[in-house]
C-alpha cells in the first residue's frame, strides 16, 4: 500500500509566476485536502476535494485553485505568486469526505518565492 | 471561530522525566481533537485522537472541555521523542485547525 506522494519536493518561482503542485493520495482514498505551513507555524487548511468536487475551503484568496482527478490525485495552483506564499504545501487523503478514518499526510512541497 | 493554542514554542526536558504538552482550544460545538507529530525529516503523523483514548508511544491526552484543553502527557519521557508537536482540532464535516506547534526536545 503506496502511502501519499507529492511533487516536486521543492520548487523556486519568481514573485508574479504561477505554479502547480501535484499530489497522489493513498491507495483507497476519495478524499484530498491541502495545507500552506509556513515556516514556524502550524498548517492552515487551504481546501478539500470528493470525488473531484472542491467540498470546503479555507481563507485562502481565489489565485489558489485545485482540480481532483478520477484517479483522485489532486493539483494545486496558485496565480500570481507573492514573497508570503513562500512555505510548505501538504497534501492529506482520507478513505472518507468526514475523515472519521483519519487522513495521510504526504512529506510535502516545499516552494520558495523569490 | 475555532481556533488551537500551543503556549510553548520550545520544551526541554531530560530523559525520564515527565512531560505535558500544553493545548488549549476555542469552540463552542463538540470539537474532535487530535495530536500529530511530526519527527525529523519524517511527515506529519497522527500520534492520537480523543475519541479513541488509546495511549501511543506512552503518551495520553484527556480532553477537558471545562478547560477546553487536550494537554499531551508522558510519565518518563526518552530520546526518541524529540520532535515537533501539533494540536488540531476538528468539527464534524469541517477540517483540521492546528495549533502553531511544540518542539520537544528530550536531553540525555
Amino acid at each position: 500500500e503506496t502511502g501519499v506522494t507529492q511533487s516536486p519536493t521543492h520548487l523556486i518561482k519568481t514573485r508574479g509566476q504561477q505554479v502547480t503542485l501535484r499530489c497522489s493520495s493513498q491507495s483507497g482514498h476519495n478524499t484530498v485536502s491541502w495545507y500552506q505551513q509556513a515556516l514556524g507555524q502550524g498548517p492552515q487548511f487551504i481546501f478539500q476535494y470528493y470525488r473531484e468536487e472542491e467540498n470546503g475551503r479555507g481563507n485562502f484568496p481565489p489565485r489558489f485553485s485545485g482540480l481532483q482527478f478520477p484517479n483522485y490525485s489532486s493539483e494545486l495552483n496558485v496565480n500570481a505568486l507573492e514573497l508570503d506564499d513562500s512555505a510548505l504545501y501538504l497534501c492529506a487523503s482520507s478513505p472518507s469526505r468526514q475523515g472519521w478514518h483519519g487522513y495521510t499526510f504526504g512529506s510535502g512541497t516545499r516552494l520558495t518565492v523569490v | 471561530a475555532q481556533r488551537v493554542t500551543q503556549p510553548e514554542k520550545l520544551l526541554s526536558v531530560f530523559k525520564g522525566a515527565p512531560v505535558e504538552l500544553k493545548c488549549n482550544y476555542s469552540y463552542s460545538g463538540s470539537p474532535e481533537l487530535f495530536w500529530y507529530v511530526q519527527y525529523s525529516r519524517q511527515r506529519l503523523q497522527l500520534l492520537l485522537r480523543h475519541i479513541s483514548r488509546e495511549s501511543i508511544k506512552g503518551f495520553t491526552a484527556d480532553l477537558n472541555k471545562g478547560e477546553t484543553s487536550f494537554h499531551l502527557k508522558k510519565p518518563f519521557a526518552q530520546e526518541e521523542d524529540s520532535a515537533m508537536y501539533y494540536c488540531a482540532l476538528r468539527s464534524y464535516g469541517q477540517n483540521f485547525v492546528f495549533g502553531p506547534g511544540t518542539r520537544l526536545s528530550v536531553l540525555p
